[in-house]
């Protein structure tokens, strides 16, 4: 268990819904990021939080935003959804915000998208 | 820009085999390198890493060594076990103070028999 908790499991919705995916990280990390892993496109980096600002962006869609609460969960949130959305979706967390920092995986939310 | 490419996979070995998944990367300067080991039906976790040129990283019998001539970072082991069945991913987290977004590549699955 990596301390990282994300909710929910599982989702299955429709083209063209939002849905909100949630991210508790480890006791004391003030950073968060989100990854999509997906058959096409493998495992990408989205956005990435620290201390509830946004720190650095990936390759995350116009349809898709994100935040840092001051409680320091995190919510990605993903819009007119689309069949190609369906993916697995990571978020980590770590103590800093760098790359000598561990990153820490939580189990993943599995979205599909009918 | 950044990048990393590893062997095309599903790698299946006998089990006590010798195992390499070779990793090479693409970067602007001297990246931070690790490996990520990823069960089935969980997310991921850190195998090993190396913050600079010719450090080797060293975890549960596997091994890397940063090997900045070659932009390589190759996966070695001396003997696998059944348990060591997963997907690998090798992935670069850029030279920066300011992030510690990971790059993958697309990851190669072993597999390893009784």
């Amino acid at each position: 268990d990596s301390g990282v908790t994300q909710t929910p499991k599982h989702l299955i919705t429709a083209t063209g819904q939002r849905v909100t995916l949630r991210c508790s990280p480890r006791s004391g990390d003030l950073s968060v990021y989100w990854y999509q892993q997906s058959l096409d496109q493998g495992l990408q980096f989205l956005i990435q939080y620290y201390n509830g600002e946004e720190r650095a962006k990936g390759n995350i869609l116009e349809r898709f935003s994100a935040q840092q609460f001051p409680d320091l969960h995190s919510e990605l949130n993903l819009s007119s959804l689309e069949l190609g959305d369906s993916a697995l979706y990571f978020c980590a967390s770590s103590l800093g915000g760098t790359s000598y920092n561990e990153q820490f995986f939580g189990p993943g939310t599995r979205l599909t998208v009918l | 820009g950044n990048s990393v490419t590893q062997m095309e996979g599903p790698v299946t070995l006998s089990e006590e085999a010798f195992l390499t998944i070779n990793c090479t990367y693409t970067a602007t300067g001297y990246p931070s390198l690790f490996w990520y080991v990823q069960y089935p039906g969980e997310g991921l976790q850190l195998l090993l890493k190396a913050t600079k040129a010719d450090d080797k990283g060293s975890n549960k019998g596997f091994e890397a060594t940063y090997r900045k001539e070659t932009t390589s970072f190759h996966l070695e082991k001396g003997s696998v076990q059944v348990s060591d069945s997963a997907v690998y991913f090798c992935a670069l987290s850029p030279l920066s103070s300011n992030t510690g977004k990971l790059i993958f590549g697309q990851g190669t699955t072993l597999q390893v028999k009784p």
